[in-house]
């Protein structure tokens, strides 16, 4: 596609349920990040994974969140047994390879998690 | 380690004002320094960046900035603001202690009056 694509755009769900939030990348793009956005709090690194290589999951606030790449292409990031400070606007970002590539990050437009 | 301090999370210009908006970073070797815009409702997008070579880069929409390295700041300017300009504004570091992950500061808010 000609930008990265998010979905759902907004997500209203209950306490204790489960949530998959998806990004579908720039075609061609090895490396992919997932942040989180709060209100006031900046961007929130969670995961970032580049082709093949392992994930840096060193942003993952607690063992519910987790994301898995198929394919080296789209991905999801999963939160289980959802908790009100998980709301957030989930942003994803694609960009080249680094030896290719001097730091863009290409974003989607997000999508937004109300815990209620 | 990397970190991204942008001083202010509002800042209020009237248009046709000079627009600054500061940031400092802190990295342990030569970094990458970026502004990004957010728009209500959108995603981010680059509005200029710095990697290597001249320290005063020029963006889209009249923005510049220039790498201080003295100062490690990489603060943000627009000689003459328009309503247009008001929107979200971040600035983030990579390559900070051999890392390739940016790290986004806060944001500041630009509001501007007519």
């Amino acid at each position: 596609g000609a930008g990265v694509s998010q979905s759902p755009s907004n997500k209203v769900t209950e306490k204790g349920k489960d949530v998959e939030l998806r990004c579908d990348p720039i075609s061609g793009h090895t490396a992919l990040y997932w942040y989180r956005q709060s209100l006031g709090q900046g961007l929130e690194f969670l995961i970032y994974f580049q082709g093949n290589s392992a994930p840096d999951k060193s942003g993952l606030p607690s063992d519910r969140f987790s994301a898995e790449r198929t394919g080296g292409s789209v991905s999801t990031l999963t939160i289980q047994r959802t908790q009100q400070e998980d709301s957030a606007v989930y942003l994803c970002a694609s960009s080249l390879d680094w030896d290719r590539n001097t730091g863009e990050l290409f974003f989607g437009e997000g999508s937004r998690l109300t815990v209620l | 380690a990397q970190s991204v301090t942008q001083l202010g999370s509002h800042v209020s210009v009237s248009e046709g004002a000079l627009v600054l908006l500061r940031c400092n970073y802190s990295s342990s070797v030569p970094p990458y320094l970026f502004w990004y815009v957010q728009y209500p409702n959108q995603g981010l997008q680059l509005l200029l960046k710095y990697t290597t070579g001249a320290t005063l880069v020029k963006g889209i929409n009249g923005f510049e900035a220039e790498f201080k390295k003295s100062e490690t700041s990489f603060h943000l300017t627009k000689p003459s603001a328009h309503m247009s300009d008001a929107a979200e504004y971040f600035c983030a570091v990579s390559r900070g202690g051999g890392s390739y992950i940016p790290t986004f500061g806060r944001g500041t808010s630009l509001i501007v009056h007519p």
